[in-house]
């Protein structure tokens, strides 16, 4: 049958291996930008966040990149570990809103 | 500090029952969110208060919903009466400052039979 619900993008990833999760951001007036983790059963958690001001920005084996040009986030972990299983989404700020907007989200599946 | 807490964790609920969801949020933290999460439609927005006022209630979806902050250390969110279509999670979150990172408590699991 057909199935409905948001059709969540998907990543299957080698223990070990880095994992790359991409974000498509629509409003250039987006300023401040934040990766969650969610893990099942529980509310989103705070990885990392990074402003319109920098690239790049490192944590304890999360890397976010910022492509302002294309509008374009991603979020980098090294050596992934079955713990990283979870449903990643972007949120965006616009300068000046009281409000975060957040993507749809990323399933991560780490494969032993 | 012990994060934003949420009570209770699970609901089980009738048709047409009162449910009320409760939210503590993070000391010190002037901004209070509320979302509902399903497969459907994802996380979506329903109510923000700033300093215990409603800054934006657009997202609540009918008035069976409602919610309260009456001090800086509690809300509610309220609906009567409920019904199946209300199942979902329902999150709290808070904020030290406008448009900052905001904080998730664990969530409300509803279930409206």
């Amino acid at each position: 049958g057909e199935s409905v619900g948001l059709h969540l993008p998907t990543l299957s990833v080698q223990e070990g291996d880095n994992s790359i999760i991409n974000c498509a951001y629509s409003n250039s007036a987006s300023d401040y930008f934040i990766w969650y983790k969610q893990e099942s059963g529980k509310g989103p958690q705070f990885i990392i966040d990074i402003r319109s001001n920098m690239d790049k920005r490192q944590g304890q084996r999360v890397t976010v990149l910022l492509n302002k040009t294309v509008k374009h986030l991603s979020l980098q972990i090294a050596a992934t570990q079955p713990g990283d299983s979870a449903v990643y989404f972007c949120a965006e700020n616009i300068q000046g809103d009281y409000k975060l907007s957040f993507g749809a989200g990323t399933t991560v599946t780490v494969r032993a | 500090d012990a994060g934003v807490i949420q009570s209770p964790r699970h609901e089980v609920t009738e048709m047409g029952q009162e449910v009320t969801l409760r939210c503590k949020p993070i000391s010190g933290h002037d901004y209070l969110f509320w979302y509902r999460q399903t497969m459907m439609r994802g996380l979506e927005l329903l109510i923000y208060f700033n300093n215990n006022v409603p800054i934006d209630d657009s997202g609540m979806p009918e008035d069976r919903f409602s919610a309260k902050m009456p001090n800086a250390s509690f809300s509610t969110l309220k609906i009567q009466p409920s019904e199946p279509r209300d199942s979902a999670v329902y999150f709290c979150a808070s904020s030290w400052a406008r448009g900052e990172t905001q904080y998730f408590g664990p969530g409300t699991r509803l279930l409206v039979l």
